[in-house]
């Protein structure tokens, strides 16, 4: 079945860049998303990137999807403390565009 | 506009009660879904609906019941709370793929979550 894999956490220093990997399984998806989950609150949809492209930048973010190897990654430049959350990867099931599968999460943590 | 609210913010349930998971969105958006997240893992999809009157089960919908009777609301029901149900249920919106451009076709919007406890 359709499966999202990330790491579990990153640590980074202030200004440095931050990238965050994630694997997919289904390569029928049309679209893998980058969402962000500040404490206690809900998640806010960072970027995503339509299947049928390799790159997209979004003033601090670039999105790289590698779909041979089913690879998507969000590179955060100059990385702020606000930065600091956990980020979701997610693909759309094979089934549904409304249907996202999610993975477990990659916590961010930002030190000066 | 309000976008997606969910109410309450936290509950705590016996094992056994039963209690609806209200949510409601003021975008007019069609599709609307149920998610839970569990500790380590990510966001599992309970039910969704892609329109008033119509439901369907997503990846974990045993437990949980859904109806959609309008556009904006779409309330999940638990029968009998078990501790395997504790967690924390986010409800999510989007708008039906063309109708919002091609650059937002599929996001969704989420609401701030329930914290749900079952002792």
């Amino acid at each position: 079945g359709e499966d999202v894999e990330q790491s579990l956490f990153l640590s980074v220093r202030e200004g440095d860049s931050s990238v965050i990997n994630c694997t997919y399984t289904d390569s029928s998806s049309t679209y893998l998303y980058w969402y962000k989950q500040e404490p206690g609150a809900g998640l806010q949809l960072l970027t995503y990137i339509f299947s049928n492209m390799d790159m997209k930048q979004d003033q601090r973010l670039t999105v790289l999807l590698n779909k041979k190897d089913k690879h998507l990654s969000l590179r955060i430049a100059d990385t702020q403390t606000g930065d600091s959350a956990i980020y979701f990867c997610a693909e759309s099931m094979k089934s549904g565009y409304n249907k996202l599968i999610f993975g477990a999460g990659t916590r961010l943590a930002v030190h000066p | 506009n309000a976008g997606v609210t969910q109410t309450p913010k936290f509950q705590v349930l016996k094992t056994g009660q039963s209690m609806t998971l209200q949510c409601a969105q003021d975008m007019n958006h069609e599709y609307m879904s149920w998610y839970r997240q569990d500790p380590g893992m990510g966001l599992r999809l309970i039910h969704y609906s892609v329109g008033a009157g119509i439901t369907d089960q997503g990846e974990v919908p045993n437990g949980y019941n859904v109806s959609r009777s309008t556009t904006e609301d779409f309330p999940l029901r638990l029968l009998s709370a078990a501790p395997s149900q504790t967690s924390v249920y986010f409800c999510a919106s989007s708008s039906a793929p063309g109708t919002s451009g091609i650059t937002r076709k599929y996001e969704q919007y989420f609401g701030p979550g329930t914290r749900l406890t079952v002792t």
